[in-house]
């Protein structure tokens, strides 16, 4: 069966500082990455996705960038993390080339930038 | 982006009462998704209605999709204290060939015990 790992759970880190959130897939071969925010109580934002190694699409242009440097490895990165960057950050698989799939999520990490 | 909006933002009801949720859209679909987040948690997939359907049945969840009227409406029959979360609804992949999934802005159901 698939899982989906990512991690920390929670994480705090100071205004400027670098950030790198990991998220890993098992048990299924090319899915489609995404990053999600979601600000509290509110809905999720889709930052980036990914249909393969090396193709990131953008969807909101801030501060933060993804890799895919492996199949089932998605990574979100900062260079310099602001205040506004605090959130609940989400990452999810779909089946590739999937159309009437659902999305899987992981458990979400929690950051506050401080 | 969001795709659109649900209504209401809240509910409060009462356990063993019907709760009902409606989401709107504003581009042509390939299906819509319905998903519930427990709190502080990932969001789990609940059903799935196609375009070309009107109605789907889970359990004690229905949904159904007006493709006319870019809606769709989540209802829970005798809901439980369990069911207390959030609840959004999703635009799938798309046949233009994107596969990014589009969430609304979500209704945060408290079911009273």
């Amino acid at each position: 069966s698939q899982t989906i790992h990512q991690w920390p759970a929670t994480l705090v880190q100071p205004v400027g500082s670098p950030l790198s959130l990991e998220c890993t897939v098992e048990g299924t071969s090319n899915p489609n990455l995404y990053w999600y925010r979601q600000a509290a109580g509110r809905g999720l934002q889709l930052l980036f996705y990914s249909v393969g190694i090396g193709q990131i699409s953008s969807e909101v242009p801030q501060n933060l960038s993804a890799s895919r440097p492996q199949d089932r490895q998605f990574i979100l990165s900062s260079k310099k993390l602001l205040l506004s960057d605090s959130g609940f950050y989400l990452c999810a698989w779909s089946p590739d080339r999937g159309l009437n799939t659902e999305a899987f999520f992981g458990q979400g990490t929690r950051l506050t930038v401080v | 982006s969001q795709q659109g909006e649900e209504d209401p933002q809240a509910l409060s009801i009462q356990e063993g009462e019907n709760a009902t949720m409606n989401c709107s859209y504003k581009t042509s679909i390939n299906n819509l998704q319905w998903y519930r987040q427990n709190s502080g948690r990932g969001l789990v997939h609940l059903i799935l209605i196609r375009s070309n359907e009107r109605e789907k049945h889970s359990g004690r969840l229905r949904v159904t999709l007006d493709t006319s009227k870019k809606s769709s409406s989540l209802l829970i029959t005798a809901s439980r204290a369990a069911d207390t979360a959030s609840y959004f609804c999703a635009t799938g992949p798309s046949t233009s060939g994107t596969y990014k999934y589009i969430f609304g802005t979500g209704t945060r159901l408290k079911v009273l015990a």
